[in-house]
């Protein structure tokens, strides 16, 4: 079936501009998670949800990101007020119940904040 | 919060032989260890994963060992590949704690 897919695949904006990035989880994953990805580095967790609400929202850089989900599925990571050390890419991940379930990767959207 | 660390950075094999990537750990909390591997361009993929109720894993050419007591477990690759080539990247959670904590990541080369 159909994997985790994010959108867009790539994204540039101006610094100060806000960004929407997309995840459409797998159908049936209750739980969705957020990562960030710079530069040969490692994921750095963002935020989680289970179904639509987030128990842990403690990685959220500054109160300038935010996500939300809605319907159980489809889930938005808004950046506002984007600055250059926003560059990264992100990830979306899925499972079926959770954290020791198998997670599933979409590709990520790479943002580039100029 | 856990803190986890990866070892070596880059590794660089010849086609056949085995390549072993470490990673340590500071939470003794954390009982769920997940490996992936990420292709360029692509999300990482789960390759392994390994529990604390069990000391060694494996699945045809990977295994993965853990190490409770001094708190590290290790990714053991035979027969290399080139398409093992890729980033490799170890995983630490406390299963209901949901947040997983990531290694830095080792990017593999195996040699034709």
């Amino acid at each position: 079936g159909a994997g985790v897919s994010q959108s867009p695949s790539n994204k540039v904006t101006e610094k100060g501009k806000d960004v929407e990035l997309r995840c459409d989880p797998i159908s049936g994953h209750t739980a969705l998670y957020w990562y960030r990805q710079s530069l040969g580095q490692g994921l750095e967790f963002l935020i989680y949800f289970q179904g639509n609400s987030a128990p842990d929202k403690s990685g959220l850089p500054s109160d300038r990101f935010s996500a939300e989900r809605t319907g159980g599925s489809v889930s938005t990571l808004t950046i506002q007020r984007t600055q250059q050390e926003d560059s990264a890419v992100y990830l979306c991940a899925s499972s079926l119940a959770h954290s020791t379930d198998t997670q599933y990767f979409g590709p990520g959207t790479r943002l580039t904040v100029l | 919060g856990e803190n986890v660390e990866q070892h070596p950075s880059t590794l660089s094999v010849q086609e056949g032989d085995s390549a072993v990537i470490k990673c340590t750990y500071s939470d003794s909390a954390s009982n769920y260890f997940p490996w992936y591997k990420q292709e360029l361009g692509k999300g990482p993929q789960l390759i392994i994963d390994i529990r604390s109720n069990v000391g060694e894993k494996k699945d045809q050419r990977i295994a993965v060992t853990l190490n409770k007591t001094a708190k590290h477990f290790s990714l053991h690759i035979t027969e290399t590949q080139p398409e093992d080539s890729a980033v490799y990247f170890c995983a630490a959670s406390k299963g209901n704690f949901n947040k997983f904590y990531f290694g830095s990541g080792t990017k593999l080369n195996v040699k034709p």
